[in-house]
């Protein structure tokens, strides 16, 4: 199993353009997430999707979009980089979110993106 | 909405010195987890605790939930060099946003040998 995969590992992209960062998983996960992390600031949570075709926001999602044609992918848009939207980026995916069974969190690598 | 406080935001230790850090929720949570993460490396999965009052110790590290199930701490007993990181807690809710997977914004680990 590859786990949970991010291309690309780094980015610099200029004020307004548009790009997408990828995220796969081969664990058969429901539950997928978009968080990004900033110095001093944890973890945020951007986006998230508890399966196919459904997705919903999480604390910070205003820039960015997500669909979920796939149990294995989620791809996040930036519609129109910012600067404050240079951050490192994580997806992450878990089987059940929940009590009744082991919530973890399995992480990608990150991308690192910068907006210049 | 809902917030986890984690502090300290920093630890500096001498190696063989103990370790805590603390994390408290704004709202009772349905579990509570912990995550480490190297320098440079991605979130990585500690454990996962549900019941009211619950204490699981991983050989040096201890982990508790309050009775309430609003806060936690993590305590790591005679730090050493490999404990280097930032340990984040990350508490989720019970329902709508509530159920979100919120996290602390970290205690970083820093052991001098």
């Amino acid at each position: 199993n590859a786990g949970v995969t991010q291309t690309p590992k780094f980015q610099v992209l200029k004020t307004g353009q548009s790009m997408t960062l990828q995220c796969a998983q081969d664990m058969n996960h429901e539950y997928m997430s978009w968080y990004r992390q900033d110095p001093g600031m944890g973890l945020r949570l951007i986006h998230y999707s508890v399966g196919a075709g459904i997705t919903d926001q999480g604390e910070v999602p205003n820039g960015y979009n997500v669909s979920r044609s796939t149990t294995e992918d989620f791809p996040l848009r930036l519609l129109s980089a910012a600067p404050s939207q240079t951050s490192v980026y994580f997806c992450a995916s878990s089987k059940f979110p929940g009590t009744r069974a082991t919530d973890t969190q399995y992480f990608g690598p990150g991308t690192r993106l910068t907006v210049l | 909405g809902q917030q986890v406080m984690q502090i300290p935001q920093y630890q500096h230790v001498q190696e063989g010195e103990d370790f805590t850090t603390y994390c408290n929720s704004s709202t009772t949570l349905s579990n509570i987890q912990w995550y480490k993460q190297r320098p440079g490396g991605h979130p990585v999965f500690l454990i996962q605790l549900v019941k009211s009052g619950e204490v699981k110790k991983q050989k040096r590290l201890t982990f508790q939930f309050g009775e309430a199930k609003k806060n936690s701490s993590l305590h790591i007993t005679a730090t050493q060099t490999t404990d280097v990181g930032t340990y984040f807690c990350a508490g989720r809710g019970y329902r709508g946003s509530q159920g979100n997977l919120i996290f602390g914004k970290g205690t970083k680990l820093s052991v001098k040998p």
